[in-house]
Protein backbone atom coordinates (compact mmCIF):
# COMPACT_ATOMS: atom_id res chain seq x y z
CA UNK A 1 0.00 0.00 0.00
CA UNK A 2 1.33 3.59 -1.07
CA UNK A 3 1.50 6.27 1.23
CA UNK A 4 1.34 9.44 -0.66
CA UNK A 5 1.87 12.78 1.95
CA UNK A 6 1.05 16.50 0.82
CA UNK A 7 2.70 18.71 0.78
CA UNK A 8 6.39 18.16 1.21
CA UNK A 9 7.13 21.18 3.07
CA UNK A 10 5.06 24.06 4.21
CA UNK A 11 6.24 27.35 5.92
CA UNK A 12 3.94 28.85 8.62
CA UNK A 13 4.02 30.93 11.26
CA UNK A 14 3.30 30.60 15.05
CA UNK A 15 -0.64 30.31 15.35
CA UNK A 16 -1.35 29.26 11.90
CA UNK A 17 -3.42 26.17 11.40
CA UNK A 18 -1.70 23.83 9.16
CA UNK A 19 -3.02 20.88 7.50
CA UNK A 20 -1.23 18.03 6.03
CA UNK A 21 -3.10 14.76 4.14
CA UNK A 22 -1.77 11.98 3.68
CA UNK A 23 -3.61 9.34 0.82
CA UNK A 24 -3.78 5.67 0.88
CA UNK A 25 -3.29 3.49 -2.58
CA UNK A 26 -5.96 1.57 -1.50
CA UNK A 27 -8.72 1.08 1.35
CA UNK A 28 -7.21 1.28 4.58
CA UNK A 29 -10.07 2.17 6.86
CA UNK A 30 -9.25 3.57 9.61
CA UNK A 31 -5.56 2.04 9.79
CA UNK A 32 -4.10 4.86 9.70
CA UNK A 33 -1.27 6.66 12.34
CA UNK A 34 1.02 10.21 12.65
CA UNK A 35 4.09 10.68 13.59
CA UNK A 36 6.04 13.59 14.67
CA UNK A 37 9.74 13.56 14.47
CA UNK A 38 12.50 16.38 15.31
CA UNK A 39 15.74 16.24 14.30
CA UNK A 40 18.05 13.68 16.25
CA UNK A 41 14.96 12.09 17.86
CA UNK A 42 12.79 8.91 17.29
CA UNK A 43 9.33 9.44 15.50
CA UNK A 44 6.62 10.28 18.63
CA UNK A 45 3.08 8.83 18.34
CA UNK A 46 0.60 11.51 18.00
CA UNK A 47 -2.50 10.11 16.30
CA UNK A 48 -3.49 6.21 15.89
CA UNK A 49 -6.97 5.00 14.30
CA UNK A 50 -7.26 7.73 12.24
CA UNK A 51 -8.61 10.38 14.75
CA UNK A 52 -7.32 8.80 18.08
CA UNK A 53 -5.12 11.24 19.86
CA UNK A 54 -2.64 9.50 22.51
CA UNK A 55 -2.21 10.60 26.14
CA UNK A 56 -0.14 13.71 26.21
CA UNK A 57 -1.02 14.90 22.51
CA UNK A 58 -2.09 18.83 22.57
CA UNK A 59 -5.39 19.16 21.44
CA UNK A 60 -4.43 21.21 18.85
CA UNK A 61 -3.78 18.57 16.88
CA UNK A 62 -6.48 16.79 15.35
CA UNK A 63 -6.90 13.67 12.28
CA UNK A 64 -9.58 12.97 10.28
CA UNK A 65 -10.54 10.66 7.44
CA UNK A 66 -10.95 7.18 6.58
CA UNK A 67 -10.56 4.87 3.90
CA UNK A 68 -7.64 6.24 1.41
CA UNK A 69 -8.10 10.31 2.52
CA UNK A 70 -6.50 11.38 5.97
CA UNK A 71 -6.16 15.25 7.24
CA UNK A 72 -3.60 15.80 9.81
CA UNK A 73 -4.76 19.45 11.33
CA UNK A 74 -2.57 21.51 13.67
CA UNK A 75 -5.51 24.19 14.58
CA UNK A 76 -2.57 26.59 15.76
CA UNK A 77 0.94 26.21 15.48
CA UNK A 78 3.05 26.86 18.64
CA UNK A 79 7.16 27.01 18.20
CA UNK A 80 7.26 23.29 19.32
CA UNK A 81 5.44 21.91 16.43
CA UNK A 82 8.08 22.63 14.03
CA UNK A 83 9.24 18.99 12.68
CA UNK A 84 8.36 16.66 10.07
CA UNK A 85 5.04 14.66 10.31
CA UNK A 86 4.50 11.15 8.78
CA UNK A 87 1.63 8.60 8.03
CA UNK A 88 2.07 5.30 8.28
CA UNK A 89 -0.58 3.02 7.20
CA UNK A 90 -0.96 -0.04 9.66
CA UNK A 91 -3.67 -1.93 7.94
CA UNK A 92 -1.37 -4.62 6.73
CA UNK A 93 1.99 -5.94 5.93
CA UNK A 94 4.35 -4.31 4.49
CA UNK A 95 3.66 -1.45 6.72
CA UNK A 96 4.30 1.76 4.74
CA UNK A 97 5.11 5.44 5.46
CA UNK A 98 4.36 8.64 3.95
CA UNK A 99 7.35 10.68 2.43
CA UNK A 100 6.93 13.38 5.42
CA UNK A 101 6.20 17.17 5.36
CA UNK A 102 8.45 19.38 6.97
CA UNK A 103 6.97 22.17 8.88
CA UNK A 104 9.20 25.07 8.92
CA UNK A 105 8.93 28.55 9.72
CA UNK A 106 7.79 31.38 8.15
CA UNK B 1 6.75 2.06 31.23
CA UNK B 2 8.16 0.16 28.65
CA UNK B 3 11.60 1.31 27.02
CA UNK B 4 13.44 -0.04 24.01
CA UNK B 5 16.92 0.56 23.15
CA UNK B 6 19.34 -0.74 20.29
CA UNK B 7 22.87 -1.76 20.46
CA UNK B 8 25.35 -2.58 18.31
CA UNK B 9 28.41 -1.59 15.77
CA UNK B 10 27.68 1.52 14.38
CA UNK B 11 30.33 1.11 11.60
CA UNK B 12 30.49 -1.46 8.72
CA UNK B 13 32.54 -2.08 5.86
CA UNK B 14 30.34 -3.23 2.38
CA UNK B 15 29.71 -6.95 2.15
CA UNK B 16 29.62 -7.12 6.23
CA UNK B 17 26.62 -7.83 8.04
CA UNK B 18 25.07 -5.70 10.25
CA UNK B 19 23.76 -7.28 13.45
CA UNK B 20 21.72 -5.06 15.76
CA UNK B 21 20.37 -5.90 19.17
CA UNK B 22 17.05 -4.26 21.02
CA UNK B 23 16.48 -4.99 24.53
CA UNK B 24 13.40 -4.50 26.54
CA UNK B 25 12.58 -3.41 30.02
CA UNK B 26 10.12 -1.75 31.62
CA UNK B 27 7.92 -4.89 30.23
CA UNK B 28 7.70 -8.79 28.86
CA UNK B 29 9.08 -9.63 25.54
CA UNK B 30 7.01 -12.49 25.43
CA UNK B 31 3.71 -11.56 26.77
CA UNK B 32 2.30 -8.96 24.13
CA UNK B 33 0.25 -9.85 21.44
CA UNK B 34 1.38 -7.05 19.31
CA UNK B 35 4.81 -7.42 17.41
CA UNK B 36 8.40 -6.18 17.68
CA UNK B 37 9.68 -4.55 14.49
CA UNK B 38 12.62 -2.93 13.50
CA UNK B 39 12.96 0.36 10.94
CA UNK B 40 15.18 2.50 9.47
CA UNK B 41 16.02 6.30 8.19
CA UNK B 42 18.36 7.08 5.50
CA UNK B 43 20.26 10.55 6.51
CA UNK B 44 17.57 13.32 5.46
CA UNK B 45 15.10 10.55 4.41
CA UNK B 46 12.02 9.29 5.46
CA UNK B 47 11.31 6.05 7.84
CA UNK B 48 11.19 2.38 6.17
CA UNK B 49 9.74 -0.54 7.68
CA UNK B 50 12.29 -3.67 7.59
CA UNK B 51 10.81 -6.89 9.40
CA UNK B 52 8.27 -7.39 12.33
CA UNK B 53 8.03 -10.47 14.62
CA UNK B 54 5.63 -11.99 16.64
CA UNK B 55 6.09 -13.32 19.72
CA UNK B 56 4.25 -16.64 18.47
CA UNK B 57 7.11 -16.89 15.93
CA UNK B 58 5.40 -15.42 12.93
CA UNK B 59 7.05 -13.02 11.21
CA UNK B 60 6.88 -10.92 8.07
CA UNK B 61 9.65 -8.57 5.86
CA UNK B 62 9.92 -5.69 3.85
CA UNK B 63 10.05 -7.54 0.24
CA UNK B 64 12.71 -5.36 -1.41
CA UNK B 65 14.98 -6.51 2.06
CA UNK B 66 13.71 -10.23 2.92
CA UNK B 67 17.05 -11.97 0.81
CA UNK B 68 19.09 -10.27 3.34
CA UNK B 69 17.25 -10.26 6.93
CA UNK B 70 17.03 -12.33 9.62
CA UNK B 71 15.13 -11.58 12.98
CA UNK B 72 15.12 -13.37 16.37
CA UNK B 73 13.97 -13.11 19.76
CA UNK B 74 15.50 -14.20 22.86
CA UNK B 75 13.27 -13.95 25.64
CA UNK B 76 15.64 -14.95 28.15
CA UNK B 77 17.53 -11.94 28.04
CA UNK B 78 13.89 -9.56 26.90
CA UNK B 79 16.26 -8.79 23.48
CA UNK B 80 15.26 -9.21 19.45
CA UNK B 81 17.81 -8.87 17.08
CA UNK B 82 18.13 -7.70 13.56
CA UNK B 83 20.82 -9.00 10.89
CA UNK B 84 21.10 -7.53 7.24
CA UNK B 85 23.61 -9.38 5.47
CA UNK B 86 25.74 -7.75 2.36
CA UNK B 87 25.00 -4.55 3.71
CA UNK B 88 26.18 -1.30 1.21
CA UNK B 89 26.15 1.99 1.98
CA UNK B 90 23.06 2.04 0.98
CA UNK B 91 22.29 0.57 3.90
CA UNK B 92 23.61 3.39 5.87
CA UNK B 93 20.99 4.79 7.98
CA UNK B 94 19.44 5.44 11.62
CA UNK B 95 18.08 1.74 13.05
CA UNK B 96 15.14 2.06 15.59
CA UNK B 97 13.26 -0.76 17.24
CA UNK B 98 9.67 0.03 17.93
CA UNK B 99 6.02 -1.87 18.85
CA UNK B 100 2.41 -0.69 18.76
CA UNK B 101 0.97 0.59 22.03
CA UNK B 102 -0.62 3.77 23.52
CA UNK B 103 -4.18 4.60 23.22
CA UNK B 104 -5.92 2.16 20.36
CA UNK B 105 -3.16 0.43 20.58
CA UNK B 106 -5.08 -2.53 18.25
CA UNK B 107 -4.86 -0.39 15.37
CA UNK B 108 -1.30 -0.61 15.77
CA UNK B 109 0.21 2.92 15.87
CA UNK B 110 3.79 2.36 17.13
CA UNK B 111 4.00 4.14 20.34
CA UNK B 112 7.46 2.54 21.81
CA UNK B 113 10.49 3.89 20.01
CA UNK B 114 14.21 2.89 20.77
CA UNK B 115 16.37 6.04 20.59
CA UNK B 116 17.90 4.96 17.39
CA UNK B 117 21.14 3.89 16.20
CA UNK B 118 23.12 5.32 13.58
CA UNK B 119 25.04 2.62 11.20
CA UNK B 120 27.61 3.88 8.77
CA UNK B 121 28.57 1.89 6.10
CA UNK B 122 32.13 2.84 4.77
CA UNK B 123 35.39 1.03 3.46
Amino acid sequence: IQMTQSPSSVSASVGDRVAITCRASQDISRWLAWYQQKPGKAPKLLISAASSLQSGVPSRFSGSGSGTDFTLTISSLQPEDFATYYCQQAKSFPLTFGGGTKVEIK
Amino acid sequence: QLQLQESGPGLLKPSETLSLTCTVSGGSISSSSDYWGWFRQPPGKGLEWIVSVYYSGSTYYNPSLKSRVTISVDSSKSQFSLKLSSVTAADTAVYYCARPGGQRANYGGLYYWGQGILVTVSS
